[in-house]
């Protein structure tokens, strides 16, 4: 069966600090693909990266980077020198040949200034 | 504009009326999605359509009837809800269904629905 957990429901920092989001996934498939989204205020929920289960490199996207550890099955997400504009509830999403993807309970980011 | 509409953006029906969401792209993509989104809960998936044929329902009760009339449409429409029933419900597309290849969902922006 396929799960993702966030464990972390609510996340607050200041505005500047770092942050990481958790994700921890669980399948039985060799071959799998992990996302994350973003779902602002306003309510869509827009995709920030795919990755797959053969390419462990991490990724940085501007302040924006993911560590991919399939030894902890674990695909985490961290901001950098965060924003106002960073808050919003973020999905880890796995997908392993299956009809739909799975996602996790979201985590509640919220940036203070 | 994220390349799927969803209307309308805010609905409040009581419990004997009948309405529906509708959901439109013109991405190209062959598979539509509904997901609900109530507070605190996670994502459900309630159905999934490809290429008009219905591939996926989720055990959702039967208040909830969808309709896929063509790729680029799809309807949800709703009947004697319940007040549980008050979410955000989402529609979603990709170019294919998950199985026959890795796509990234596009999503609408979602329906806030209120059942009184």
């Amino acid at each position: 069966a396929q799960k993702v957990t966030q464990a972390q429901t609510e996340i607050s920092v200041v505005e500047k600090e770092d942050v990481t989001l958790d994700c921890v996934y669980e399948t039985r498939d060799t071959t799998y693909y992990l996302f994350w989204y973003k779902q602002p205020p306003s309510g869509e929920l827009v995709f920030l990266i795919r990755r797959n289960s053969f390419d462990e490199q991490n990724e940085i996207s501007g302040r924006y980077s993911w560590n991919f550890q399939k030894s902890t099955s674990s695909f985490n997400f961290t901001i950098t020198a965060s924003q106002v504009v960073d808050s919003a509830v973020y999905f880890c999403a796995l997908n392993s040949g299956a009809q739909k993807l799975v996602f996790g309970q979201g985590t509640r980011l919220t940036i203070n200034p | 504009e994220t390349g799927v509409t969803q209307t309308p953006r805010h609905l409040v029906m009581g419990m004997t009326n009948k309405k529906s969401l509708k959901c439109e792209q013109h991405l190209g993509h062959n598979a539509m999605y509904w997901y609900k989104q109530s507070a605190k809960k996670p994502l459900e998936l309630m159905f999934v359509y490809s290429l008009e044929e219905r591939v996926e329902n989720n055990s959702v009760p039967s208040r909830f009837s969808p309709e896929c009339p063509n790729s680029s449409h799809l309807f949800l429409h709703l009947h004697t809800l319940q007040p549980e029933d008050s979410a955000l419900y989402l529609c979603a597309s990709s170019q294919d269904l998950p199985s026959r290849g890795v796509y990234g969902y596009t999503f609408g922006s979602g329906t806030r629905l209120t059942v009184v």
